[in-house]
């Protein structure tokens, strides 16, 4: 189940089950959101991105979902491996602050714990 | 694919110290290089964007005169934080765009873990 607390939020799926993370973001000109995967100790790597003229983006086992209305985001991981336990983080980057592609504004993460 | 490479990947120091981490874009050059930091069980927090051959452009609320960015080269940026103390302990990490390619591809290095006594 998934819970949200002080601490990052979890979420914790059995091997082989689809895995939802969901994100909101907070800006409504943001053009441009990626997803990263962050494993202990180590920096942020690259999964999927969508562009804000999209809802939908697929990728090797993971989609992205966008809904502009509500300033929601999620990754959608199919048949989820213990490889895929990580800390995972949505990040914005912010059109109307004249922002350079690149700065990014990250959400709070959820923690994936998948048990084999 | 490119890599961006930081070092050192941990430090300690004392405090009252200055420290210097080095973010270099392997193989591509980096007009623009960004650097966050990150608190245990926290979110990346964007300090500061890296501008080769002028200022950097710090986010509210980050003190320049502490954190100091240098971007000489196309293919390096430097962050020293200066008079270190144990509340600057935290995961540094920069990222780096390819200025050659129009989608303007980001590449995280892999954070310099600093730790202030």
């Amino acid at each position: 189940g998934e819970s949200v607390g002080l601490h990052l939020p979890t979420l914790s799926v059995q091997e082989g089950d689809n895995s939802i993370i969901n994100c909101a973001y907070s800006n409504s000109a943001s053009d441009y959101f990626i997803w990263y995967k962050q494993e202990s100790g180590k920096g942020p790597q690259f999964i999927i991105d969508i562009r804000s003229n999209m809802d939908k983006r697929q990728g090797q086992r993971v989609t992205v979902l966008l809904n502009k209305t509500v300033k929601h985001l999620s990754l959608q991981i199919a048949a989820t491996q213990p490889g895929d336990s990580a800390v995972y983080f949505c990040a914005e980057n912010q059109a109307d602050r004249g922002s350079t592609l690149g700065r990014l504004y990250f959400g709070r993460g959820t923690q994936l714990t998948v048990w084999p | 694919g490119a890599v961006v490479s930081q070092h050192p990947s941990r430090v300690i120091c004392k405090s009252g110290t200055s420290v210097k981490i080095e973010c270099r874009s392997l193989d591509f050059q980096a007009t623009t290089m960004f650097w966050y930091r990150q608190f245990p069980k926290q979110s990346l927090m964007l300090m500061a964007t890296s501008n080769e051959g002028s200022k950097a452009t710090y986010e509210q609320g980050v003190e320049k005169d502490k954190f100091l960015i240098n971007h000489a080269s196309l293919t390096l940026s430097t962050l020293t934080v200066t008079s270190a103390h144990p509340e600057d302990s935290s995961f540094y990490i920069c990222s780096a765009s390819d200025r050659s390619k129009a989608t303007g591809e980001l590449f995280f290095g892999e954070g310099s873990r600093l730790t202030v006594l």
